[in-house]
């Protein structure tokens, strides 16, 4: 079945500092990829998502790559702050059948931002 | 704020029981996803129902099952519950079918003991 890897699974930054968390995919049809943040015992709540027809969206200090021929997409946070701090969730659509549309996560990356 | 209410936010039953969980979704939207989170766990997606029809099937064990009613809102049935059932569960509306954005309710926590 389609697949979405998710890494890292733990992050640790210091206040100020950019994170990284990286997502490939294995469906070559999908073609919405949203980034979900979650707090703890909260529901997760979109925060960016980007299409294939683009290859990076920014939002103030968030931005999102997409490299649909590597089938991966990254989620950017510059200046972190400790309110940062929750699970990150990618995730990417099913792009064909039944399902199309719906949208498979990754397991997620907790990141910590140290003050 | 996503507009997606859930009731109840917190269910404590014993193993054997049954529950109902409701979800109603933003206003505007058709589309309605049931998902599962267990304790450290990803969201497993389990249903979908798009204006009343179920559209997609996931993760979904034979012991639940779910509806969607003319006014939109939608129920998630637990049966014959097992101390693994035990989770976070959200529902999520989208607009439509395909790939549109989905907005979260705060969630269910169930406890089966």
């Amino acid at each position: 079945g389609e697949n979405v890897e998710q890494h890292p699974s733990t992050l640790s930054v210091q206040e100020g500092d950019s994170a990284v968390i990286k997502c490939t995919y294995s469906d070559s049809a999908s073609n919405y990829f949203p980034w979900y943040k979650q707090e703890l015992g909260k529901r997760p709540q979109l925060i960016i998502d980007i299409r294939s027809n683009v290859g990076e969206k920014k939002d103030q200090r968030i931005a999102v790559t997409l490299n649909k021929t590597a089938k991966h997409f990254s989620l950017h946070i510059t200046e972190t702050q400790p309110e940062d701090s929750a699970v990150y969730f990618c995730a990417a659509s099913i792009g064909y059948g039944g399902s199309q549309g719906n949208l498979i996560f990754g397991k997620g990356t907790k990141l910590s931002v140290k003050p | 704020d996503s507009g997606v209410t859930q009731t109840p936010k917190h269910l404590i039953t014993a193993t054997g029981q049954r529950v109902t969980l409701r979800c109603s979704p933003r206003s505007g939207d058709l589309s309605v996803y049931w998902y599962q989170q267990s304790l450290d766990q990803g969201l497993q997606f389990l249903i979908q129902y798009y204006n009343g029809e179920e559209r997609a099937k996931g993760n979904i064990l034979e012991r639940f099952s779910a509806q969607q009613f003319p006014d939109l809102h939608s129920e998630l049935n637990l049966s014959s519950l097992e101390l693994g059932d035990s989770a976070l569960y959200f529902c999520a509306s989208s607009v439509g079918l395909g790939t549109y954005e989905q907005y979260f309710g705060p969630g269910t926590r169930l406890t089966v003991t």
